[in-house]
């Protein structure tokens, strides 16, 4: 079974729509993270979570919001979806050990298009 | 604050040839790295890591990574490539402290010709 699974993988939407993508984890990590791939872009990070109780913006944030509603669950919503939101959305998890070394763990991925 | 450049979006190689991947960073303190690969349709899997502890750092997949602070670099190699190896690297940067997130590259798409 993935230690981090994301849903849904692959989701078509309208301009204007509100949408959910979610993820959760069984590795037992206290942090979560949300990136945005786009081609010859690389990953940009959206939100993380260092716990339940942490919500941080990344440097994309603007058009997106998050929900930590467990340790294991970390939701990105579009609140009015536009096309250039339409990429690949990861999901990562990594520990807060002094042995993680900052390692992230990756979720399968999660590819929105906007029309 | 830290950053990340590879150099070249695109690699060719043929099968059985030598592959680099170049990566250099900035970071104002000492930092992990890291390698990711992604196939197609998946998502990134960790091919090796530089932590401080040794500055050739060996990975999964005959890969291996040689951190060279002089330089600012920690460049990916594998002596012979095979058709399995295609798929886009992507390096990563974090500052050697605990409440830090990663930092990526725009990654390079390695093609393997037969």
């Amino acid at each position: 079974d993935a230690d981090v699974t994301q849903t849904p993988r692959n989701r078509i939407t309208k301009t204007g729509k509100r949408i959910m993508l979610e993820c959760s984890q069984t590795k037992g990590h206290d942090r979560m993270y949300w990136y945005r791939q786009d081609p010859g872009l690389g990953l940009q990070l959206i939100y993380y979570s260092f716990d339940v109780k942490d919500i941080n913006k990344g440097e994309i944030s603007d058009g997106y919001s998050v929900s930590r509603q467990a340790q294991a669950k970390f939701s990105l919503s579009l609140e009015s979806a536009i096309p250039n939101q339409t990429a690949l959305y990861f999901c990562a998890t990594s520990e807060t050990s002094s042995g993680s070394y900052n390692e992230q763990f990756f979720g399968p991925g999660t590819r929105l298009t906007v029309l | 604050a830290q950053s990340v450049t590879q150099l070249g979006s695109h690699v060719s190689v043929s099968e059985g040839a030598l592959v680099l991947l170049r990566c250099n960073y900035s970071s104002s303190v000492p930092p992990y790295l890291f390698w990711y690969v992604q196939y197609p349709n998946q998502g990134l899997q960790l091919l090796l890591k530089y932590t401080s502890a040794a500055t050739l750092v060996k990975g999964i997949n005959g890969f291996e990574a040689e951190f060279k602070k002089s330089e600012t670099s920690f460049h990916l190699t594998k002596p012979s490539a095979h058709m399995s190896d295609a798929a886009e690297y992507f390096c990563a940067v974090s500052p050697a402290s605990g409440y830090s997130t990663l930092t990526f590259g725009k990654g390079t798409m390695l093609l393997v010709s037969p």
